[in-house]
């Protein structure tokens, strides 16, 4: 069974700053990897996602994520934040077996401070 | 294009009522979930379908929910009876599979309170 953890519930970083957001996946066969952003009172929307071929993929709004298999992990991260980027994050993994049964981890909060 | 609609947006009811959570999917997606968010627990997935087929109810509650979908474009999810440990958000999402790799594509949500 597929799983997702994410590392830190809660981020603060100084807008222009970098952003790190961790997230490692166990899965036993190969994943499709996703980032959801979550704005208040709102659905989840999809920021990028890797399925197959290059490892690092680019989504909207400047985000980005680099699969990387022997550690298990599909961190996101955005070079300088702004402060429209606070928001709640939630990596997800998906098995492409009965129609892509998709789990999401805890999410981690973004905070952005002037 | 319409995404995915659910109605009501928000639910006050009071324990021992019954609820009904209504969602109408991406018309073409051939995938839809049921998700439950809170603070405690965060997004579970309670039930998914595939083909209107239900495939996986492993993180339905308990007895008290059930879900269905009796076509394409549409499927419930009803309470009953609720209780105010139910109180959460709930979502439905919809996706097709064999187009777009598994993205799902979020309602709004309905947040029910159980009083």
């Amino acid at each position: 069974a597929q799983s997702v953890t994410q590392l830190g519930s809660h981020v603060s970083v100084s807008e222009g700053a970098l952003v790190l957001l961790r997230c490692n996946y166990s899965s036993s066969v190969p994943p499709y990897l996703f980032w959801y952003v979550q704005y208040p009172n709102q659905g989840l929307q999809l920021l990028l996602k890797y399925t197959t071929g290059a490892t690092l993929v680019k989504g909207i709004n400047g985000f980005e994520a680099e699969f990387k298999k022997s550690e298990t992990s599909f961190h996101l991260t955005k070079p300088s934040a702004h402060m429209s980027d606070a928001a709640e994050y939630f990596c997800a993994v998906s098995e492409t077996t009965g129609g892509f049964k998709t789990i999401f981890g805890a999410g981690t909060r973004l905070f952005v401070k002037a | 294009d319409a995404g995915v609609i659910q109605s009501p947006r928000h639910e006050v009811t009071e324990m021992g009522q019954e609820v009904t959570l209504r969602c109408k999917p991406i018309s073409g997606h051939n995938s839809l979930f049921w998700y439950r968010q809170t603070m405690m627990r965060g997004l579970e997935l309670l039930i998914y379908f595939n083909n209107n087929v239900p495939i996986d109810d492993s993180g339905m509650p308990e007895d008290r929910f059930s879900a269905k979908m009796p076509n394409a474009s549409f499927s419930t999810l009803k309470i009953q009876p609720s209780e105010p440990r139910d109180s959460a958000v709930y979502f439905c999402a919809s996706s097709s599979g064999t187009v777009n790799t598994g993205e799902l594509f979020f309602g709004e949500g309905s947040r029910l309170t159980v009083l």
